[in-house]
Formats: structure tokens, sequence, C-alpha cells
């Protein structure tokens, strides 16, 4: 069964520090998505992007983050200088549509990236 | 300010001991509403999409149903693998197709 994966599955790093976090969406999909989940709150959107560019982005996807899909089949999160509230669960997304028509509304998430910034 | 709230925080059941969980929601022109599962330390899983109300959906023991202002997800006959954190989110207004607004969740465990 197709799979999202997210590498690597926990990161550790000294605040100030760039971080890369990797996702291999689902081979056909067209839509990608990063998505966090502090401990103990809600999952929360932070950005969708489709046909190279961001589609949305929420509040909390400010200026240290950057979203890119570097080459068919890789899609990165880039937080360029962390602070400790990034420390999270960032999990990756994809689905194959965005209309509704047809649309199960089906997104399929990776098992996470736990980012720890000290 | 669109809202998505889910009761109880927590459920404890024997198994076979059926029950239901709620999602209430308050936004702006709903498109659809989702209910996941979540295991500890995994992503989320995709159960079921309702759009509209008096829509149903079932997969095995779970049942989803929605009215105008909220969702249940309905647990029958639960079995110790059910254990999970269901996740109850929503797409709303003009939001793009994608950008879900999640509740806290549901976190169910099942007893032998």
């Amino acid at each position: 069964e197709p799979e999202v994966t997210q590498t690597p599955s926990h990161q550790v790093t000294q605040m100030g520090q760039e971080v890369i976090l990797r996702c291999v969406p689902i081979s056909n999909h067209l839509y990608f998505y990063w998505y966090r989940q502090i401990l103990g709150q809600k999952v929360e959107f932070l950005v969708s992007f489709y046909n190279n560019e961001i589609s949305e982005k929420s509040e909390i996807f400010d200026d240290q983050f950057s979203v890119e899909r570097p080459d068919g089949s890789n899609f990165t999160l880039k937080i360029r200088s962390t602070k400790l509230e990034d420390s999270a669960m960032y999990f990756c997304a994809s689905s194959g549509t965005g209309g509704i028509v047809g649309n199960t509304g089906e997104l399929f998430f990776g098992e996470g990236s736990r980012l720890t910034v000290l | 300010e669109d809202q998505v709230t889910q009761s109880p925080e927590a459920l404890r059941l024997q198994e076979g001991e059926s029950s239901s969980l709620n999602c209430s929601y308050t936004v702006s022109g709903l498109r659809g509403l989702f209910w996941y599962r979540q295991d500890p330390g995994k992503g989320p899983e995709f159960l079921f999409t309702l759009y509209s109300a008096g829509e149903e959906k079932e997969k095995e023991r779970l049942k989803a149903t929605l009215t105008k202002k909220e969702s249940f997800l309905h647990i029958t006959a639960p079995k110790p693998e059910d254990s999970a954190t269901y996740l109850c989110a929503v797409q709303a207004g003009a939001d793009s197709w994608g950008k879900l607004q999640f509740g806290a969740g549901t976190q169910v465990v099942v007893t032998p």
C-alpha cells in the first residue's frame, strides 16, 4: 500500500540552527501539506502546496519557514532559525486531488518527524 | 471564529461496550467534516468524510453521522484494537482544500 514517508523520525537541534524535514509523498498525488502537533495539543495546519507553489499558509508559517519540492519525489520543510517553541511533531501529508467532486477529502499522513529544540 | 470541540476527552470501554464520540463545530460554510484515527506516535489515519447533514458512513465497527452542528462517531462492540485517539477535523468556507482544522481528539481505551 502506498504511503507517505518522512525523515528523520527524530531530530534534536540547538536553538537558532536550521532544520530540514524531508517527506516523500505518495507518487501520484498532486497536493502536499505540512501539519504540526505540539505535545498534548491539536494537530495544526502549516501550509499546503500545489503546482510548485504555496496554496495557503497559516499564521504559524512565518518567514522562518519555507517549503520546497526540489525534485519529482521529495517535499521539504525548512525552519531557518529554530526556536524552543518549534519543538513538535511535524507531519507531512499528501492527497490526490483538490476538488470536492470525486474527492473523499482523504489526506494521507506520514508517521511524523519529531523535532526537539534545545 | 471557527471552532471544533470534541467530547469526551477520554473514554474507557469494556470490549463489546458500544459508545459514541461527539464533535461539535462552528464554521463558516462547512465543506467537509473528517474523522481520523491516531495511534500513539503515529500520523492521523483517515476514516471518513461527511459533506452534508444527514449523511452517514460506516466502516467495520465505526459509523459516522453528521448534523448541521455536530458529528458523532459510533463505535459498536469495540475491540481492544479500536483503542486510539479519534480526531475530528473540518474543512471550512473558502479555505483551500486540505486545510483542515482539527479538534483535540477523544482518547479511547478498550479493555478486554
